[in-house]
């Protein structure tokens, strides 16, 4: 099992620009997860999801969309990108019914 | 007050020490604790759950107090490959949903 996947590694933005952020997992978890952290800082939830099709917002979902048409692939898109936006964004999933979380390596964006 | 709340550190210690983090958490109904390791510039990985009765993985003691909504986590014999940040998560919510510390800085010396 590869876990949790994501992509790019690293980007860099100009402010106005939009991306996604790829996530896939392989271990047919339900639940999916976006997070940024900050440095210094703890992860804040951005958006969730529970299963192909359903969605919710976190703590953070300002500037961010997500969807989830299958229960692999969970993306995250920044449509107008700004300076505060500058994170690093880690994906997680877990089963339902379970606590742990597993994450994938994160993707490192920066705005300028 | 912050959901979850930690002590940033660092705590520096020399290697063989003894180190405790603490983490206490404002939502009496959380129902699941853990601690979670993240290494410099890399993903959080989970290092132990926390239960109500104390439980111990090696070298590594948790400890959950709900009356004080207070967690700790003990680390005996310190070793060079245990710097990293302690994340203190507190899961509080549907969806397995988990709030997150600011971390615990850790840095282990010769």
């Amino acid at each position: 099992n590869a876990g949790v996947t994501q992509t790019p590694k690293f980007r860099i933005l100009k402010i106005g620009q939009s991306m996604t952020l790829q996530c896939a997992q392989d271990m047919n978890h339900n639940y999916m997860y976006w997070y940024r952290q900050d440095p210094g800082m703890g992860l804040k939830l951005i958006y969730y999801s529970v299963g192909a099709g359903i969605t919710d917002k976190g703590e953070v979902p300002n500037g961010y969309n997500v969807s989830r048409s299958t229960t692999e692939d969970f993306p995250l898109r920044l449509e107008l990108a700004a300076p505060s936006q500058t994170s690093v964004y880690f994906c997680a999933s877990t089963a339902s019914g379970r606590n742990e979380q597993f994450f994938g390596p994160g993707t490192r964006l920066t705005v300028l | 007050r912050k959901e979850v709340e930690q002590d940033p550190g660092p705590f520096n210690v020399p290697e063989g020490a003894t180190v405790a983090f603490n983490c206490t958490y404002s939502n009496s109904a959380s129902q699941s604790f853990f601690w979670y390791r993240q290494d410099c510039r890399k993903e959080p990985k989970l290092l132990m759950s926390v239960y109500s009765s104390g439980n111990e993985d090696g070298r590594f003691t948790a400890q959950l107090n709900r009356a004080s909504q207070y967690i700790s986590l003990l680390i005996r014999d310190s070793k060079l490959s245990d710097s990293a940040t302690y994340l203190c998560v507190v899961n509080s919510g549907t969806a397995s949903k988990l709030t997150f510390g600011t971390g615990t800085r850790l840095q282990v010396t010769l």
